[in-house]
């Protein structure tokens, strides 16, 4: 089952804050974070594991709440870098991604 | 760059035709994913081999094949090649064995476009 991201797209001015959400209907083990830009590969961000711990780059956070099966991505005070599709992937025995959500950030 | 190198970067092809796309993992890395990525489409994972064997399969349809040889790389031949299969194949490796069962992260190739005629 694949996983629903919320919301599909968003547009941000440079500085501003965005929440990305990503909710599963099964019990989810761990939830990975990938961003991909136009034509190019996706690019590993975070993954975030039952009991709290999480790898990933430092600049960008996100929440796993296991209870909810859901997951968010925090994009704070967002750069041009930022543009790209977003995309969740919940772990079970093998990667399901969400549709993806796109982000622009306009200067 | 991730690593993970993939050939060729674009193939054009007719329908009924048979291809035959290359993945080599990053150095050390045991496992080798492959997905589909269709116009504006989410990834659609296809299989997974470890170490030489399969380990998960996705939605890949009967006409396609995948295997991963003594030297890790990985080959997905497609065959009977239809209009709707027209998309970018991304090749990703990891270190873990399972792609959830072991959290690790994966590190995607730059892709192969795939367009069918």
């Amino acid at each position: 089952q694949q996983p629903v991201q919320s919301p599909q797209a968003v547009i941000l001015r440079e500085g501003e804050d965005a929440v990305i959400n990503c909710s599963s209907s099964k019990a989810l083990y761990s939830v990975h974070w990938y961003r991909q830009k136009h034509g190019e590969a996706p690019v590993f961000l975070m993954i975030l594991l039952k009991g709290g711990e999480q790898k990933g780059h430092e600049k960008i956070s996100a929440s796993f709440n296991e209870k909810k099966q859901q997951s968010s991505l925090y994009l704070t005070a967002s750069q041009l870098s930022y543009s790209g599709t977003y995309f969740c992937g919940t772990a079970g025995n093998k990667l399901t991604f969400g549709g993806g959500t796109r982000v622009l950030v306009k200067p | 760059d991730s690593g993970v190198t993939q050939t060729p970067k674009h193939l054009i092809t007719a329908t009924g035709q048979r291809v035959t796309l290359r993945c080599s993992p990053r150095s050390g890395d045991l496992s080798v994913y492959w997905y589909q990525q269709s116009l504006d489409q989410g990834l659609q994972f296809l299989i997974q081999y470890y170490n030489g064997e399969e380990r998960a399969k996705g939605n890949i349809l009967e006409r396609f094949s995948a295997q991963q040889f003594p030297d890790l790389h990985s080959e997905l031949n497609l065959s009977s090649l239809e209009l709707g299969d027209s998309a970018l194949y991304f090749c990703a490796s990891s270190a873990g064995r399972l792609a959830g069962g072991l959290s690790y992260e994966q590190y995607f190739g730059p892709g192969t476009r795939l367009t069918v005629t």
